[in-house]
């Protein structure tokens, strides 16, 4: 079956450090992957998309690579800050040919002054 | 917020009570989705919809039905809500290959 894992554990990071969060996949052929970030209370909202043939992309202090012989993406946030806190949700489409998006259980992130 | 809300925002009713969720969107998106969002289970695709009348089972659809009459409204009704059903429920729409959320509606089935 299908399957996407984020950890589950909370990060935990200092402000002004890197924060890196990890999405795993298996049974996927994914054309595209994407990263959302969800804070308490509110929806999802749609940060970075990368494609099957990028390795690598950026937005300002975000960047997300795409191994797809691994079936793994890191999301990167430089220079991390107290308001980058909150939950990251990655989301892949599942091979059924249908528009509709499969997202993980999401990683909490929290950035200490 | 791509024009989405939804009502009401807050719902609290009795098991065995039917209950419809609206979604609204006011810039003729094509697709649009109901999710679940509970702890432990992350976010769940509910139905989807791809047009007007046209309209497909998510992972988790038992004890849910759907209709879209018109481009812009998604309902999303419990036929019996069960206490299982408390959740906080999320519309979205597709544009292009993203999807954007509306704010949610928490809803508590005692």
């Amino acid at each position: 079956s299908q399957k996407i894992e984020q950890n589950s554990e909370a990060l935990n990071i200092q402000e002004g450090k890197t924060a890196t969060l990890t999405c795993n996949y298996t049974n996927y052929s994914p054309a595209y992957l994407q990263w959302y970030r969800q804070d308490p209370g509110r929806g999802p909202v749609f940060l970075l998309l990368i494609r099957e043939n990028e390795k690598e992309k950026r937005k300002e202090r975000l960047k997300v690579t795409f191994d797809t012989t691994l079936k793994q993406s890191l999301f990167h946030i430089t220079a991390s800050q107290p308001a980058d806190s909150a939950t990251y949700l990655c989301a892949l489409e599942p091979n059924s040919g249908y528009s509709t998006l499969t997202f993980g259980k999401g990683t909490m992130l929290l950035v200490s002054p | 917020d791509a024009g989405i809300t939804q009502s009401p925002r807050h719902k609290v009713t009795e098991t065995g009570t039917p209950v419809t969720l609206r979604c609204h969107q006011t810039e003729n998106h094509r697709y649009m989705y109901w999710y679940r969002q509970d702890p432990g289970h992350g976010l769940r695709l509910i139905h989807y919809s791809y047009g007007v009348k046209d309209t497909d089972k998510g992972e988790v659809s038992d004890g849910y039905s759907v209709s879209r009459s018109k481009t812009e409204d998604f309902l999303l009704t419990l036929e019996s809500a069960t206490s299982s059903q408390t959740s906080v429920y999320f519309c979205a729409i597709k544009y292009e290959e993203t999807q954007y959320f509306g704010p949610g509606t928490r809803l508590l089935v005692l």
